[in-house]
C-alpha cells in the first residue's frame, strides 16, 4: 500500500465547476499536511498547508480529517490556469521534515 | 531573489560515466533533499541533509551519494550511473516554522534536472 494516495484522474472540468480531490494516507504518526501544484513536469510549489481546522486561500479550501487519515482539496469557480497536477503531501518531523508525496491527481479545466 | 538552482537542467549521459548535478540555495535554509520523479510513482527522496555534514538516506538512495560541505549547497553525486537512473530531479530546501494548528513547511523545489542514461 502506498504511503500516500491520490485518484490520478485526470478531472475533466468545464470553467467555474467546483472539483474535490481526495487524499488518503498510511501513517497515523504523521503531522503535517500539504497541497502542492506542479505545471507540467516543472517543479512543485506549495499551494497550502492543511490544518484540522482546515484553511481557505480564496477559491482554494482544504480539510484534513485525523480520524480518517484523509485530506481533501476544493476547488470552487475553476479556472483554465488551475489545470495542473495537484499533490498531496504529508510530512513526518520525527524524520527531519520529511516529506511523502503522493503521484499526483490531473485536473483539466476547459472553456 | 530566493531561490534553488540546479545544473545541468538536461543531461544525457551514458552508464557508467559519473556525473555530478550541483544544487544551490541563497534562502539559508538548513534542511535540504534530494527527490526524483518517475511516471506513476510520485516524488521519491533520495537523501537529505538537515544541516552541514549531516546527511541520511531518503527512500531510493541505493546509486547516488551526496555531500554537504556548505549550507547553500548540496550537489548528487550518481558514480556509475545506469539506464534506471534515467528520471526527472529536484533538488529542494525548506524552512519550517510552527502555526496553532501545526507545522508550516515551505519546501522551495529548484527547477529540475532531466537526465538520460543511455
Amino acid at each position: 500500500r502506498k504511503e500516500v494516495e491520490q485518484d490520478p484522474g485526470p478531472f475533466n472540468v468545464p470553467e467555474g465547476a467546483t472539483v474535490a480531490f481526495n487524499c488518503t494516507y498510511s501513517n497515523s504518526a504523521s503531522q503535517s499536511f500539504f497541497w502542492y501544484r506542479q505545471d507540467c513536469r516543472k517543479e512543485p510549489k506549495l499551494l497550502m498547508s492543511v490544518y484540522s481546522s482546515g484553511n481557505e486561500d480564496g477559491r482554494f479550501t482544504a480539510q484534513l480529517n485525523r480520524a480518517s487519515q484523509y485530506i481533501s482539496l476544493l476547488i470552487r469557480d475553476s479556472k483554465l490556469s488551475d489545470s495542473a497536477t495537484y499533490l498531496c503531501v504529508v510530512g513526518d518531523m520525527e524524520y527531519g521534515n520529511k516529506l511523502v508525496f503522493g503521484a499526483g491527481t490531473i485536473l483539466r479545466v476547459k472553456s | 531573489e530566493a531561490q534553488v538552482t540546479q545544473n545541468p537542467r538536461y543531461l544525457i549521459t551514458v552508464t557508467g560515466k559519473k556525473l555530478t548535478v550541483t544544487c544551490s540555495q541563497n534562502m539559508n535554509h538548513e534542511y535540504m533533499s534530494w527527490y526524483r520523479q518517475d511516471p506513476g510513482l510520485g516524488l521519491r527522496q533520495i537523501y537529505y541533509s538537515m544541516n552541514v555534514e549531516v546527511t541520511d538516506k531518503g527512500d531510493v538512495p541505493e546509486g547516488y551519494k551526496v555531500s554537504r560541505k556548505e549550507k547553500r549547497n548540496f550537489p548528487l553525486i550518481l558514480e556509475s550511473p545506469s539506464p534506471n537512473q534515467t528520471s526527472l530531479y529536484f533538488c529542494a530546501s525548506s524552512s519550517t516554522s510552527n502555526h496553532q494548528d501545526g507545522y508550516q513547511e515551505t519546501q522551495y523545489f529548484g527547477p529540475g534536472t532531466r537526465l538520460l542514461v543511455l
